[in-house]
């Protein structure tokens, strides 16, 4: 009965790497977003996805790329990974957008690259 | 999954009104982190709390580490328009293997005119 559920919730990998962290929500939610939370605890939006469509892309390297196949589902690709990538992302969803609405979070992916 | 309990879930006050809030769990951690956001923006860093019984101050905001550890509480004294928003807490517990931080589901702050 997850609400927001994240895989994998660890992730080493060689600079370098493609990988992706998929996120999924059960809660019938409209709007999902990335998060990426740095050494020091803060949130950063990365991206913000309404009834699949982008939202909100804020100044992130293109080498991150979201991906949402319907409304429940908003993936996370990252290639050609770097040092400055290790963090905990996570994953969030709301009914709506605006920010008017409570952000369900996922459990996080602690993503460490080597 | 497991969630903290975070109340109330909504408040009403007037301006210049203290404000307080908490989190509880049943599991302990090692971390509390306290963020607002404002509405079409991200969550933002209020306080971070490292140790059971820290009392830590962030000007008008004063958040403690449970001496449990399986609660925190956030205070906001002499409320303003500005602090209007979503207050979440969450809980982290990095030890050995372990490492899992889990938010609260929010508290809604509404100022009255």
């Amino acid at each position: 009965d997850t609400a927001v559920s994240q895989t994998p919730k660890y992730l080493v990998t060689q600079m370098g790497n493609d990988k992706s962290i998929k996120c999924e929500q059960n809660l019938g939610h409209d709007t999902m977003y990335w998060y990426k939370q740095d050494s020091k605890k803060f949130l950063k939006i990365m991206f913000s996805y309404n009834n699949k469509e982008l939202i909100i892309n804020e100044t992130v390297p293109n080498r991150f790329s979201p991906k949402s196949p319907d409304k429940a589902h908003l993936n996370l690709h990252i290639n050609s990974l770097e040092l400055g990538d290790s963090a905990v992302y996570f994953c969030a969803s709301s009914q709506d957008w605006g920010g008017g609405d409570t952000q369900y979070f996922g459990p996080g992916t602690r993503l460490t690259v080597l | 999954g497991q969630q903290l309990n975070q109340n109330p879930q909504s408040m009403f006050i007037q301006e210049g009104e203290d404000v307080s809030m908490n989190c509880t769990s049943s599991s302990i951690f090692n971390t509390w982190l306290w963020y607002k956001q404002d509405p079409g923006e991200g969550p933002v860093l209020l306080i971070a709390l490292y140790k059971a019984g820290e009392l830590t101050s962030n000007g008008r905001l004063t958040a403690q580490f449970g001496i449990t550890r399986k609660d925190s509480f956030l205070n906001i004294s002499a409320s303003i328009p500005s602090d209007v928003g979503i207050y979440f807490c969450a809980g982290q517990l990095i030890m050995n293997r372990d490492d899992k931080i889990i938010f609260g589901k929010g508290t809604r702050l509404h100022i009255l005119p």
